[in-house]
């Protein structure tokens, strides 16, 4: 199965700090790169994602770097807010399934 | 608002016993996915159908799983005989593809635990 690497695990922010996660993938023909966001006790949740056509994308506080040379995609979060405090999974695929990074757990303390 | 649901929230069941947990995916929505998640493993693709056909369930223990969609509205994933490594949280997720960015509508999530 192909892997997808990601990195720490976990990550302790203060506020208004800057949250940096960081992916690798394998498969050169994956096309889809999404972030997911899970709070306890509930399912992931789409936060953003990324085709390889572009090198960035932002969302608010949230942007995704995309270095499709190097097989990696980082997810930095902006000004981090204890609401932000979550499990983050990146994921890479196609429009058929994606597989998912192991997570990281944020937490952003005041 | 749309969303995926699964039941039952928690099943508490003895090592041996059946098993059943059922997903209703977003109303339209033609992808079916379950996944696994432990603290060890994180979220493992056990097996996702389109069009209520079975596309991969390569994710799944063929001699203890079994997953079947019975109509558009039910999606089922079934343990027999159910075993302690069994213990994760279940999800389902539905989504719409072909799409340029097909995302996946995560449920609440089954908590099982086996005895």
């Amino acid at each position: 199965q192909q892997q997808v690497k990601q990195s720490p695990q976990s990550l302790i922010v203060q506020k208004g700090g800057i949250s940096i996660i960081n992916c690798a993938y394998e498969n050169t023909a994956f096309d889809y790169f999404p972030w997911y966001q899970q709070f306890p006790g509930k399912g992931p949740a789409l936060l953003i994602a990324i085709r390889p056509d572009v090198s960035e994308k932002k969302e608010g506080r949230f942007t995704i770097s995309f270095n499709k040379s190097a097989k990696q995609f980082s997810l930095h979060i902006m000004d981090s807010q204890p609401g932000d405090s979550a499990t983050y999974f990146c994921a890479s695929g196609g429009y058929q399934k994606v597989t998912f990074g192991t997570g990281t757990k944020l937490q952003v303390i005041p | 608002d749309a969303r995926v649901t699964q039941t039952p929230r928690d099943k508490v069941t003895e090592m041996g016993q059946e098993v059943t947990m059922r997903c209703q995916p977003i109303l339209g929505h033609n992808t079916v996915f379950w996944y696994r998640q432990t603290m060890m493993q994180g979220l493992e693709l056990l097996a996702y159908f389109r069009n209520r056909a079975p596309l991969d369930d390569s994710g799944m223990p063929k001699d203890r799983f079994s997953a079947e969609m019975p109509d558009a509205t039910l999606a089922t994933l079934k343990i027999q005989p159910s075993e302690p490594r069994d213990s994760a949280v279940y999800f389902c997720a539905s989504g719409l593809a072909p799409a340029r960015e097909p995302t996946q509508y995560f449920g609440p999530g089954t908590r099982l635990t086996v005895l």
